[in-house]
């Protein structure tokens, strides 16, 4: 069965410093590929999407992410983290003929805390 | 544009009770989806919909009723509550299969 696997529960990194969360899944093709964020009490907001063509996608508020066939793993980065960083995010993949049919699998999530 | 909707914000339910969180979105969106969130799982999947009058079974539907009268409107019916159905719920959409979806604040439901 496909399946999104986020290995870090929690992350604390300094402000300034860089991030990096990881995401690996479980799908024989190339799936759609997400990363999603969400703030406190927030609903879920895109940070990025990748469904084909060049591997390091670009989103908002400074991220992008890598998609890496080899290693099944689509990692999400930022050079310098800003205290308004601080969230949980989550890893989302799109595949066909899922049991849920359309829907995305969602990673459980990584939670990030900013220190100063 | 309010983009997705969910109503209410905040809800409490006795043991029993039956409740309806309702969905709305304004993107002319065809698919739609109820999730739960609980803390370390993530977001699992309750029902979804890929069209007007169609409905469709998730990860975890059981307890759950769903109605897609409108399009751009999409039911989640607890018909007797349960403490274990204590959660935060995210209505979401889409224009098209595996694509972007888009996530409403969020209902947080306390089941006693």
């Amino acid at each position: 069965a496909q399946s999104v696997t986020q290995p870090d529960i929690h992350i604390t990194v300094s402000e300034g410093a860089s991030l990096e969360l990881r995401c690996n899944y479980s799908y024989g093709a190339t799936p759609y590929l997400f990363w999603y964020v969400q703030s406190p009490g927030q609903g879920l907001q895109l940070l990025l999407k990748y469904f084909s063509g060049d591997t390091l996608v670009q989103g908002i508020k400074g991220f992008e992410a890598e998609f890496k066939r080899s290693q099944s793993s689509f990692n999400l980065r930022k050079p310098s983290v800003h205290w308004s960083d601080a969230a949980e995010y989550f890893c989302a993949v799109g595949v066909s003929g899922n049991q849920a049919g359309t829907a995305l699998i969602f990673g459980k999530g990584t939670t990030l805390s900013v220190s100063s | 544009n309010a983009g997705v909707t969910q109503t209410p914000k905040f809800r409490v339910l006795k043991t029993g009770q039956s409740m309806t969180l309702l969905c709305a979105q304004d993107m002319n969106h065809e698919y739609m989806y109820w999730y739960r969130q609980d803390p370390g799982m993530g977001l699992r999947l309750i029902h979804y919909s890929v069209g007007e009058g169609t409905t469709a079974k998730g990860e975890v539907p059981d307890g759950y009723n769903v109605s897609r009268l409108k399009k751009q409107n999409f039911l989640l019916g607890l018909e007797s509550a349960a403490p274990s159905q204590t959660s935060v719920y995210f209505c979401a959409s889409s224009s098209i299969a595996y694509n972007e979806q888009f996530f409403g604040p969020g209902t947080r439901l306390t089941v006693l």
